[in-house]
């Protein structure tokens, strides 16, 4: 039973161009969470979702962030126009079905913006 | 808004020394969970406590939790080497389903 998957592990981009982040849950897996980590700090969360629904976003910044699960495929973040300040690690977890199951989380998406 | 609060956020200790990690959090919640940290690499659970008074322990680490007080501790006993990480406690917001994650705390451990 694979963990879950993301990719890529690095990712460089220059500003102003779009960023998608891909992360494959576990199987099994019905819950996405992605977070944030800037360099020596913890995590901050940006979105919680199920199969096709947002359930939370409350941490993803209003312009320029999105997030999907569709019922097809990982689930993916997109950051369009990026910028510095967007550098980070960008950890994407699972848990089952119910959701307040401990976080199985990836090995994460570190963003460079150039 | 759930808060949580950990410390200290550095932490150097001595091989063999015993020390505790604090976390605090600011809204009721019976449920937290603390996860580990390489350098460079991903989270890992380490303990889930899900009810007041629950206490878990794994080799040389224990974790226990005080719902009442909003406390969870992680005790670190005989520190050796290999426990050098960032330890991080993450509280879930039962409402919301999230979890909202401390700080750190970055622990070094000296021969």
């Amino acid at each position: 039973n694979a963990g879950v998957m993301q990719n890529p592990r690095h990712l460089v981009r220059r500003r102003g161009q779009e960023a998608r982040l891909r992360c494959s849950p576990m199987k099994g897996h019905s819950h996405v969470y992605w977070y944030r980590q800037l360099p020596e700090e913890g995590l901050k969360f940006m979105v919680y979702l199920q199969k096709e629904n947002i359930i939370d976003e409350s941490g993803m910044p209003k312009e320029r962030f999105s997030a999907e699960f569709p019922k097809e495929g990982p689930s993916i973040l997109r950051i369009q126009q990026v910028v510095r300040g967007d550098s980070a690690a960008y950890f994407c977890a699972s848990s089952p079905l119910v959701s307040l199951e401990k976080l199985f989380f990836g090995s994460g998406t570190q963003l460079s913006v150039l | 808004e759930l808060k949580v609060e950990q410390n200290p956020l550095f932490l150097s200790m001595q091989e063999g020394k015993n020390y505790t990690i604090y976390c605090n959090y600011s809204t009721t919640s019976d449920r937290l969970y603390w996860y580990r940290q390489d350098p460079g690499k991903s989270l890992e659970s380490l303990f889930v406590l899900l009810s007041n008074g629950a206490v878990k322990q794994e080799g040389r680490l224990m974790a226990s939790l005080d719902t009442k007080a909003r406390l969870s501790t992680l005790h670190i006993t005989a520190a050796v080497h290999d426990l050098s990480a960032t330890y991080f406690c993450a509280v879930v917001n039962t409402n919301a389903g999230k979890s909202t994650f401390g700080d750190g705390t970055t622990l070094t451990v000296k021969p």
